[in-house]
């Protein structure tokens, strides 16, 4: 079982709807949780950190993080085409090392 | 602004030759990271160092040496290039905290012919 896990996609979603993107961890001591974004071609870029449960929202990003369940998520709303690209979830365990999944990359159709 | 610089941006070399991939932070940041990413792998960790003279293996160290003599500068050495070695690079680094984001540069896309 990989440490962090989301699923490759692309998840393809219409402009203007909400994007719904997840991950999974397997270290119940982890304690940090952030979604980069990473165009094609370009470095990873911070959109979001959560460290408690619940939500977090910043703008049109929310992020929920469930520990009992393991499970961290990013919801774009008001998808736009700009917002096509892979989103990395990354996790620090027990150690103070970020632990990235692969990515889901997001297609936002016109 | 602070920003973290690879160099060089693109590289080929050939099968057993060394190689040193640059990278420089001007964030004053005592932990620094090198970073492979490959399809269907993401990134994964190759070396790490949390301050001045302390370098650490990651989880895809064979091959790969660092050395940190300095804050600013963490260079990642090839010994004796593979093909399996051809990848993007990416170095990163945050404070000290360990809730902190990482700052990621531009990558080096290596390849090993």
């Amino acid at each position: 079982q990989k440490e962090v896990e989301q699923n490759s996609g692309p998840l393809s979603v219409p402009e203007g709807a909400i994007a719904s993107l997840n991950c999974t961890y397997s270290d119940r001591g982890s304690q940090s949780f952030f979604w980069y974004r990473q165009y094609s071609g370009k470095s990873p870029e911070l959109i979001m950190f959560i460290y408690s449960n619940g939500d977090k929202e910043d703008g049109r990003f929310t992020a929920q993080l469930n520990k009992a369940s393991q499970y961290v998520s990013l919801l774009i709303r008001d998808s736009q085409p700009s917002d096509s690209a892979t989103y990395l979830c990354a996790v620090t365990g027990n150690t103070d090392k970020l632990i990235f999944g692969t990515g889901t990359r997001l297609q936002v159709f016109p | 602004d602070a920003e973290i610089t690879q160099s060089p941006r693109h590289k080929i070399t050939e099968t057993g030759r060394q190689v040193t991939l640059a990278c420089h932070q001007t964030w004053n940041h005592n932990n620094m990271f090198w970073y492979r990413q490959d399809l269907g792998h993401g990134l994964r960790l190759i070396h790490y160092s949390y301050g001045v003279q302390d370098t650490n293996k990651g989880e895809v160290s064979d091959g790969y040496s660092v050395s940190r003599s300095n804050t600013e500068d963490l260079p990642l050495t090839l010994e004796s290039a593979a093909s399996s070695q051809t990848s993007v690079y990416f170095c990163a680094s945050r404070d000290g905290s360990y809730n902190s984001p990482l700052h990621f540069g531009n990558g080096t896309r290596l390849t090993v012919t």
